[in-house]
């Protein structure tokens, strides 16, 4: 149990379909993260929340739109995907005060788009 | 067992034996370098952390150790267990307050018995 709770775990949808994929976290933290975990590529940044604030979006397509009401639940909605989105989904959390402190991920939602 | 850096994304090691995963980051002006462990069909798992005011840090059973000349990082693994098998991603914090960590490519780390 890591702390940090995303769900689904699996997710297909077709392309026209909207769905958000939630993630929780257990740990007190005040930044939370999306991530893009494709095959055979590294883990790519999607945004980052500092206490509620959008601080990145790493050149993210407008489809994919984040929410962060706040600093314990981050949502991704999903609009109008392509099959390239196809990955494992990930979020992420940390504590930003008192220096640099680990990130701790949930299990990611797998999202398969038809 | 030795990996020569992210062009050798496999490494096997006899069960019991230490095995070293390198990797390069980018920037040198990075502060925060960090190690992780992915297991399949779960999320990436904290293992151990450096700050770039150091250069050597030990846990339980893992070093890591960090040459800024070169921009090198690597994981050391003492007498590797089965439940060693997974992918490891080495990652470098390009941001300043929260993160932004820059990931690896990983190796993938197979302990045979």
């Amino acid at each position: 149990e890591t702390g940090v709770t995303q769900t689904p775990r699996h997710l297909v949808m077709g392309m026209t379909n909207k769905k958000s994929l939630k993630c929780e976290q257990h740990l007190g933290h005040n930044a939370m993260y999306w991530y893009k975990q494709s095959a055979k590529k590294p883990l790519e940044l999607m945004f980052v929340y500092n206490f509620k604030e959008q601080t990145e979006n790493n050149s993210v397509p407008s489809r994919f739109s984040p929410e962060c009401p706040n600093s314990s639940h981050l949502f991704l909605h999903l609009h109008t995907l392509q099959p390239e989105d196809s990955a494992l989904y990930l979020c992420a959390s940390s504590q930003v005060k008192g220096g640099n402190q680990p990130q701790h991920f949930g299990d990611g939602t797998r999202l398969s788009i038809l | 067992g030795e990996s020569v850096g992210l062009h050798l994304p496999t490494l096997s090691v006899q069960e019991g034996d230490n095995s070293i995963i390198n990797c390069a980051y980018s920037n040198s002006a990075s502060d925060y370098f960090i190690w992780y462990k992915q297991e399949s069909g779960k999320g990436p798992q904290f293992i151990i952390d450096i700050r770039s005011n150091m250069d050597k840090r030990q846990g339980q059973r893992v070093t890591v150790l960090l040459n800024k000349t070169v921009k090198h990082l690597s994981l050391q693994i003492a007498a590797t267990q089965p439940g060693d098998s997974a992918v490891y991603f080495c990652a470098e914090n390009k941001g300043q307050g929260a993160q932004k960590l820059v990931f690896g490519q990983g190796t993938r780390l197979t302990i045979n018995p």
